[in-house]
């Protein structure tokens, strides 16, 4: 299968700081990237749907001012975390999407804001 | 609204045995059916389907779509307790953003 990157695979920082999570697709071109958040014991959530070139697409509930989202090429893809609060700690798991609709998974970022 | 139904939720079986996992549908411009495995991290990618009556087999885990009925079979035989996890049924639905649209997920238990 494809191999989806993530990095990095666990980061604790401070309460009112900046965390960026890249993610990059190894061994395909993905222009479209989705970015899912997961607690404990839940299902996946989505974030938003990153696309290359282009401003992503957040879903409801989501704040675009607080999740920054870069698609700055066709195999990275970043997310960061402004001003990180401790209810913003989860799983972020990012996935690629190939031209032929299969969705690979990074490995997923554990966030811990303190 | 577009749903994806999996069942049962969980599921506790023993190594050998042979276990059936339900996927049902209701989602707008259907593209493709999606299982994944998921343990302790991401989940991972077993198979893609778009095509109805064509089964997809990867070792003993095989998967099947009925786009009639609005379903998806996964199966795995043989258990082993590897085979524990989280298992995962995606729809790709409308539009051509590929967003994928989950269901609840069924938690298999094997034992040894």
């Amino acid at each position: 299968g494809a191999v989806v990157s993530q990095h990095p695979s666990w980061v604790i920082c401070k309460s009112g700081t900046s965390v960026k999570i890249e993610c990059r697709s190894l061994d395909f071109q993905a222009t479209t990237m989705f970015w899912y958040r997961q607690f404990p014991k839940q299902s996946l959530m989505l974030m938003a749907t990153s696309n290359e070139g282009s401003k992503a697409t957040y879903e409801q509930g989501v704040e675009k001012d607080k999740f920054l989202i870069n698609h700055a090429s066709l195999t990275l893809s970043t997310l960061t975390v402004t001003s990180a609060h401790p209810e913003d700690s989860s799983f972020y798991i990012c996935s690629a999407r190939r031209p032929s609709y299969e969705q690979y998974f990074g490995p997923g970022t554990r966030l811990t804001v303190t | 609204e577009d749903k994806v139904v999996q069942s049962p939720l969980s599921l506790v079986v023993h190594e050998g045995d042979t276990v059936t996992l339900n996927c049902s549908y209701e989602v707008t411009n259907f593209r493709s059916l999606l299982w994944y495995k998921q343990e302790k991290k991401a989940p991972t990618f077993l198979f893609m389907l778009t095509s109805s009556g064509i089964e997809k087999k990867s070792g003993r885990l095989s998967s099947i779509l009925d786009k009639k009925e609005l379903f998806s079979i996964l199966n795995i035989t043989a258990t082993q307790t590897g085979d524990s996890a989280v298992y995962l049924c995606a729809v790709g639905g409308s539009g051509n953003t590929g967003k994928l649209i989950f269901g609840q997920g069924t938690t298999l238990q094997v034992k040894p």
